[in-house]
């Protein structure tokens, strides 16, 4: 059963528009939420976080949006660039669980086009 | 600051052969992380280590996998024997402590089993 979901595997998007990129989970005990990125050959690098006492995070180009009562979230990238071409994995987690153990998406893949 | 070293980037063995893979967290790092990342699936925690003790050991396949951390700094993760579906990039990560969620990764092991 998972517990983070991201449906769509694939995206593809023009340089200089928004990339939107979703996220559901279905543990409400999950307070902590992150988007972490990857490049083909590398491990994931860490992108942006929330906590669920926020609905919205921002840094830089990068903003998380956090809908408690949908449980759902997502990732906007404004605009996007050639090189946030990558995979993108959502992750959450509970401090009520195992401190660190973050429960990852299957990822979806980003594809910004010039 | 160095990166979360791994060793080797790939490995291939037959079934029922044993395999080792060993990991470097960031100095000062308290917190390792083994994690299981089967194409096209999300990564998977295996193992927390805290120093060198285990937090959290609950997904390893304990008749199988095994790992330590000696001295609480290098880590390794072992496999015996192993099985076709352990193939898989086997990552580490690290963080200085637990409540610390944006944890650095590794480039990851590319586990083929023939």
């Amino acid at each position: 059963d998972q517990q983070v979901k991201q449906n769509s595997p694939s995206l593809s998007v023009q340089e200089g528009r928004i990339s939107i990129l979703n996220c559901d989970y279905t543990n409400s005990m999950f307070d902590y939420f992150l988007w972490y990125k990857k490049y083909p050959a590398e491990g994931p690098t860490f992108l942006i976080s929330i906590s669920s006492i926020k609905d919205k995070n921002e840094d830089g180009r990068f903003t998380v949006f956090l809908n408690k009562s949908a449980k759902h979230l997502s990732l906007h990238i404004v605009p996007s660039q050639p090189g946030d071409s990558a995979v993108y994995f959502c992750a959450a987690s509970s401090k009520f669980g195992s401190q660190g153990n973050l429960i990852f998406g299957k990822g979806t893949k980003l594809s910004v086009k010039p | 600051e160095a990166g979360v070293a791994q060793s080797p980037r790939y490995k291939i063995i037959e079934k029922r052969q044993s395999v080792a893979f060993w990991c470097n967290p960031i100095s000062g790092h308290a917190t390792l992380y083994w994690y299981q990342q089967i194409l096209g699936q999300g990564p998977k925690l295996l193992i927390q280590f805290q120093n060198n003790g285990v937090v959290d050991d609950s997904q390893l396949p304990k008749d199988r996998f095994s790992a330590e951390r000696l001295k609480g700094v290098d880590s390794t993760l072992k496999i015996q024997p192993a099985k076709l579906e352990d193939s898989a990039v086997y990552l580490c990560a690290s963080s200085r402590d637990p409540g610390n969620y944006g944890y650095t990764f590794g480039s990851g092991t590319r586990l083929t089993v023939v």
